[in-house]
């Protein structure tokens, strides 16, 4: 079993929509979960963070972490062809240099 | 930009070449991080300096080699590579023992290809 787990899409959504983006993982230990995006031709950039459980808003982005299910949700409201990318979920335990990360999953918002 | 460099952006190279990916961070990290991303698979680690001790990915073949001279560059040294290495090869540095340890910033990559 992996330890994460991410559907890599494709996904495609008219612009406007409300975009819901999940993972799931394995070990419970995990404690900061976090969310990347990358544009083509570019490396991941830290987008939304979470330490352990619930929810983070930021602008039109929400985190959510729900651990007892062991699943994490990025939700994108009023999305716009600028968020058109690849989105990973990445998570790691309290100490320690090991980041877990999902496949990403590609997004395109259409205009 | 994210104060992650990462040169070159591209390389072409043979399975019998020798050859070496830089990264450069300006953050004052003192982590780095060498990844590979391949398409339809999660990122994958591949070496961690981190406070001057290195952690390595036992599954990560002989042929790739990294060094990291101080805690601003690493280097990731490549000999007679397989097709199979083709990838997307990621820097990244970290602040490890702060408040901000989750935080990775990652370099824009060197996309590599081996005939």
């Amino acid at each position: 079993q992996k330890e994460v787990e991410q559907d890599p899409g494709p996904l495609s959504v008219p612009e406007g929509a409300i975009v819901s983006l999940n993972c799931t993982y394995s070990n419970s230990a995990f404690q900061y979960f976090m969310w990347y995006r990358q544009y083509s031709r570019k490396g991941p950039e830290l987008l939304m963070y979470t330490y352990s459980s619930g929810n983070k808003e930021d602008g039109r982005f929400t985190a959510q972490v729900d651990k007892s299910s062991k699943y994490i949700s990025l939700f994108i409201r009023d999305s716009q062809p600028s968020d058109s990318a690849t989105y990973l979920c990445a998570m790691r335990v309290n100490t320690g240099n090991q980041f877990y990360f999902g496949t990403g999953t590609s997004l395109t918002v259409i205009p | 930009e994210t104060g992650v460099t990462q040169t070159p952006r591209h390389l072409v190279m043979g399975m019998t070449n020798k050859k070496s990916l830089k990264c450069e961070q300006h953050l004052g990290h003192n982590a780095m991080y060498w990844y590979k991303q391949s398409a339809k698979k999660p990122l994958e680690l591949m070496f961690v300096y981190s406070l001057e001790e290195r952690v390595e990915n036992n599954s990560v073949p002989s042929r790739f080699s990294p060094e990291c001279p101080n805690s601003s560059h690493l280097f990731l040294h490549l000999h007679t590579l397989q097709p199979e290495d083709s990838a997307l090869y990621l820097c990244a540095s970290s602040q490890e023992g702060g408040l901000s340890s989750y935080e990775q910033y990652f370099g824009p990559g060197t996309r590599l290809t081996v005939t």
